[in-house]
């Protein structure tokens, strides 16, 4: 079993819906949890960050955390287009290193 | 540079061959990942610099993967014998000297190695 395990799709969705990716973890040390957003043929870039448990919201995307379930959330509202992309959960360790561990990756597509 | 850099873009080897994968990290940032990601899986971490030196190298996959860091800067991933299992995107990424909280990892565009 992976450490963290992510619903590969692909998420078909129209325009302007709300879209909800997930992951799933096993190992209750974890303390950071991302999301990259991976264009095609595009290296990942950071989306969002969150610290222990909680939401944090930035514009269309919100993050959600729940230790006591090992489960994270990423939430896009009104979706575009744009948006099409392979969205990647990643955690850390506290500590030093950077070193992360990543989801299999969702990929979304937002269609007109 | 704006960014991490990595060379070559596309790389196409036969099986046997060794083959050297370069990257140039975000200037000052001290601290360099490599990573791959192979068809439908999540990135795999495969060694991380602190600097010159390599305090975990526990992703490589066998002996025949190598990296080194120079001058605290540029990194170069090796990989010997190259087999077919290999082929997959290597993706370097760099950030600024870790502490107990969280720094962003910016990540190159990678370089996509297919073994024929």
């Amino acid at each position: 079993q992976k450490e963290v395990e992510q619903d590969p799709g692909p998420l078909s969705v129209p325009e302007g819906a709300i879209v909800s990716l997930n992951c799933t973890y096993s190992n209750s040390a974890f303390q950071y949890f991302m999301w990259y957003r991976q264009y095609s043929r595009k290296g990942p870039e950071l989306l969002m960050y969150t610290y222990s448990s909680g939401n944090k919201e930035d514009g269309r995307f919100t993050a959600q955390v729940d230790k006591s379930s090992k489960y994270i959330s990423l939430f896009i509202r009104d979706s575009q287009p744009s948006d099409s992309a392979t969205y990647l959960c990643a955690m850390r360790l506290t500590g030093g290193g950077n070193k992360l561990t990543f989801g299999t990756g969702t990929q979304l597509k937002v269609e007109l | 540079g704006a960014g991490v850099s990595q060379s070559p873009s596309n790389k196409v080897t036969e099986k046997g061959k060794d083959v050297e994968l370069r990257c140039d990290p975000i200037s000052g940032h001290t601290a360099l990942y490599w990573y791959r990601q192979s068809l439908g899986q999540g990135l795999e971490f495969l060694i991380y610099f602190q600097g010159n030196s390599a305090p975990d190298k526990s992703g490589l996959p066998s002996d025949r993967f190598s990296a080194e860091r120079t001058g605290g800067s540029v990194s170069t991933l090796t990989i010997q014998r190259t087999q077919q299992e290999d082929s997959a995107v290597y993706l370097c990424a760099s950030s600024p000297r870790p502490s107990p909280r969280y720094t962003e990892a910016f990540f190159g565009q990678g370089t996509r190695l297919t073994v024929v």
